[in-house]
């Protein structure tokens, strides 16, 4: 257990659909970032907050968007889901600017 | 963030040292270099990192160049759990920046 909790661990849903995605950071890490993995791509960086605020924007598209709330849980909102939406998604969190990112386990997304 | 360059994939015996290199020639003065892996879909696990002087933890050595321009990770007894894919990232370690993943060397270790 990495500290780093990821729910659901899977979810198929159609297209079309809306999802939430939700992940705890370890305790006492106020950063969490949003990775998204699939076959053909790799892990790709969507977007990062800190202590509850939009701090950095990787290759999100508009279909998503992400919050972080005061106790610093946060959550990637996916609509108008395609195929293509199907991958992994990861989050992370970190202590300090020079330490390591832990990961969760991911949340399996599969669109139908 | 600077540029990395690894093998696309290596074996090593189990038991054996694993050394994984990476290339980092564009590295600039304040950037890290970190190691992660990644098992199988699971989510990537950080093992270490450095900017200037080798390291070692628990789980692996990294030496760093002179020049820092290129870094290698050893695991000095490799298990079968030791497969993976592991990345070489280099970035800077304050403000608020993201880890750029390449597409890593996979490691595969034989028995």
């Amino acid at each position: 257990d990495s500290g780093v909790t990821q729910t659901p661990k899977h979810l198929i849903t159609a297209t079309g659909q809306r999802v939430t995605l939700r992940c705890s950071p370890r305790s006492g890490d106020l950063s969490v970032y949003w990775y998204q993995q699939s076959l053909d791509q790799g892990l790709q960086f969507l977007i990062q907050y800190y202590n509850g605020e939009e701090r950095a924007k990787g290759n999100i598209l508009e279909r998503f968007s992400a919050q972080q709330f005061p106790d610093l849980h946060s959550e990637l909102n996916l609509s108008s889901l395609e195929l293509g939406d199907s991958a992994l998604y990861f989050c992370a969190s970190r202590t300090g600017v020079n330490d390591g990112y832990t990961f969760g386990s991911g949340t399996r997304l599969t669109v139908v | 963030d600077a540029k990395t360059t690894q093998p696309p994939s290596m074996d090593c015996a189990e038991g054996r040292a694993a050394n994984l290199p990476c290339n980092h020639s564009t590295i600039s003065g304040n950037e890290y270099v970190y190691w992660y892996r990644q098992i199988h879909s699971q989510g990537p696990q950080y093992i270490i990192h450095g900017l200037k002087n080798n390291e070692t933890n628990e789980m692996a050595s990294l030496i760093i160049t002179e020049d820092r321009k290129s870094s290698t990770l050893i695991l000095p007894h490799a298990t079968l759990r030791d497969t993976a894919v592991y990345y070489c990232i280099v970035r800077v370690g304050t403000g608020a920046n993201n880890l750029f993943f390449g597409t890593g060397t996979r490691l595969t270790v034989i028995p």
